[in-house]
């Protein structure tokens, strides 16, 4: 069965660390990649995704992907955090043999110390 | 970008009735949609996909007769709550998929059920 599994359930990290976050999937076949977050209070919004091309992908507010075939991973990474950045980080996945169906991480909450 | 609304935000209602929420795609058609589940502090559960047209595909362990999914056109689905009890109580998210074929989903606000 097609699993997300996410390896961090809570990161706190003070302002301008660095970020990783890991994400490992299960799934047969070509998938495509997400990381979604959602803020408090707010709903699900699209941070980067992973369709083919390029294994290293930019996102919206300075965060980045890497896809590592080989690994099974998805890593989630920022340079510096910002207060701002305090919120739940999922990683999903669809395609290959789930189809369309997304399968969600369990999430990351990340609280960033100002 | 891509908008989803859901409709209502919030409902409060008394064990044994049922409960309807709406999710539209507001600018783009959306032959498919998804029902999830969160509970709180935890992940968004898959409950079922929604194709327009036809009857819902629903996930292991999810009841068809108690969570009933309707997708009557491009833009609108429903799910309807059926005899709400108070482990119903939840957020119910749906997201949809543009027509076009892109694999990218975009996500309603969600509804915060809380049944009494």
């Amino acid at each position: 069965a097609q699993s997300v599994s996410q390896h961090n359930h809570h990161v706190i990290l003070s302002e301008a660390a660095s970020l990783e976050l890991g994400c490992n999937y299960s799934y047969g076949g070509t998938v495509n990649l997400f990381w979604y977050v959602q803020y408090p209070g707010q709903h699900l919004q699209l941070l980067l995704k992973y369709f083919s091309g390029d294994p290293l992908v930019k996102g919206i507010k300075g965060f980045e992907a890497e896809f590592i075939k080989s690994k099974f991973s998805f890593n989630l990474r920022k340079p510096s955090v910002q207060w701002s950045d305090t919120a739940e980080y999922f990683c999903a996945v669809n395609g290959g043999t789930g189809g369309f169906k997304t399968i969600f991480g369990a999430g990351t909450r990340l609280f960033v110390k100002a | 970008g891509a908008v989803v609304s859901q409709h209502p935000s919030w409902v409060i209602c008394k064990s044994g009735t049922s409960v309807k929420i709406e999710c539209r795609s507001l600018d783009f058609q959306a032959t498919t949609m998804f029902w999830y589940r969160q509970f709180p502090k935890q992940s968004l559960m898959l409950m079922a996909t929604s194709n327009e047209g036809s009857k819902a595909t629903y996930e292991q362990g999810v009841e068809k007769d108690k969570f009933l999914i309707n997708h009557a056109s491009l833009t609108l689905s429903t799910l309807t709550v059926t005899s709400a009890h108070p482990e119903d109580s939840s957020f119910y998210i749906c997201s949809a998929r543009e027509t076009s074929g892109r694999e990218t989903q975009y996500f309603g606000p969600g509804t915060r059920l809380l049944v009494l």
